[in-house]
């Protein structure tokens, strides 16, 4: 089973501060990368998909990049909202969905 | 704007089966893709399984001889089946949606997760 390794865990950056999650599978998974912000007591949300395709209504500040087994969310420019825990997701290879461990990011 | 609402009963007695239904407003159910995820407290995200319209389904190794996810399109609703249930499947369980799938020799699996219930919490307990 591919794993997904995120990193750092956790986080803290000021409001404006340019903010980078890396994510790495454990065999390539060509582009087929998907990164979700799940804030406290809320459901996960789709930020990208396919490893830099923005989801519809999400902020500009958010990217994705990378293929392969390396990936990278980027923040450009943290807003207080960006509170949360993000995770990477992969569907690329079978026999089961993964998730990567989760990055909690704070605001200082 | 599809939303989805899980239901179903929030506290589940050890040994015995989990049931949570789906309901899907906004959109038909036909033509997409239907997944159950988990997430145990203070922990991460564990995807269940997957059901598409024509029936297909495909599990987590994991949870496969457990598990049982069916589909109503009359109602609009699919549903989530878990059996001999431990403390370990203590959870909150999200219902969410897949635009299309990635299939493979090894099988099909759903793409990305765009609409998700808000979650229902299920807990393990005598």
């Amino acid at each position: 089973d591919i794993q997904l390794t995120q990193s750092p865990s956790s986080l803290s950056a000021h409001v404006g501060d340019r903010v980078t999650i890396t994510c790495r599978a454990s065999q390539s998974i060509s582009s087929s990368l998907n990164w979700y912000q799940q804030k406290p007591g809320k459901a996960p949300k789709l930020l990208i998909y396919v490893a830099s395709i923005l989801q519809s209504g999400v902020p500009s500040r958010f990217s994705g990049s990378g293929s392969g087994t390396d990936f990278t969310l980027t923040i450009s420019s943290l807003q207080p909202e960006d509170s949360a825990t993000y995770y990477c997701q992969q569907s690329y290879s079978p026999p089961q969905v993964t998730f990567g461990q989760g990055t909690k990011l704070e605001i200082k | 704007q599809v939303q989805l609402q899980e239901s179903g009963p929030g506290l589940v007695k050890p040994s015995e089966t989990l049931s949570l239904t789906c309901s899907v407003s906004g959109g038909s159910i036909s033509s997409f893709y239907w997944s159950w995820i988990r997430q145990p407290p203070g922990e991460g995200l564990e995807w269940i399984g997957y059901i598409y319209d024509s029936g297909d389904t495909n599990y987590n190794p994991s949870l496969k001889s457990r598990v049982t996810i069916s589909m109503d399109t009359s109602k609009n609703h699919f549903s989530l089946k878990l059996t001999s249930v431990t403390a370990a499947d203590t959870a909150v369980y999200y219902c969410a949606r897949s635009l299309g799938r990635y299939c493979s020799g090894g099988g099909c699996l759903p793409k990305n997760f765009d609409y998700w219930g808000q979650g229902t919490l299920v807990t393990v307990s005598s």
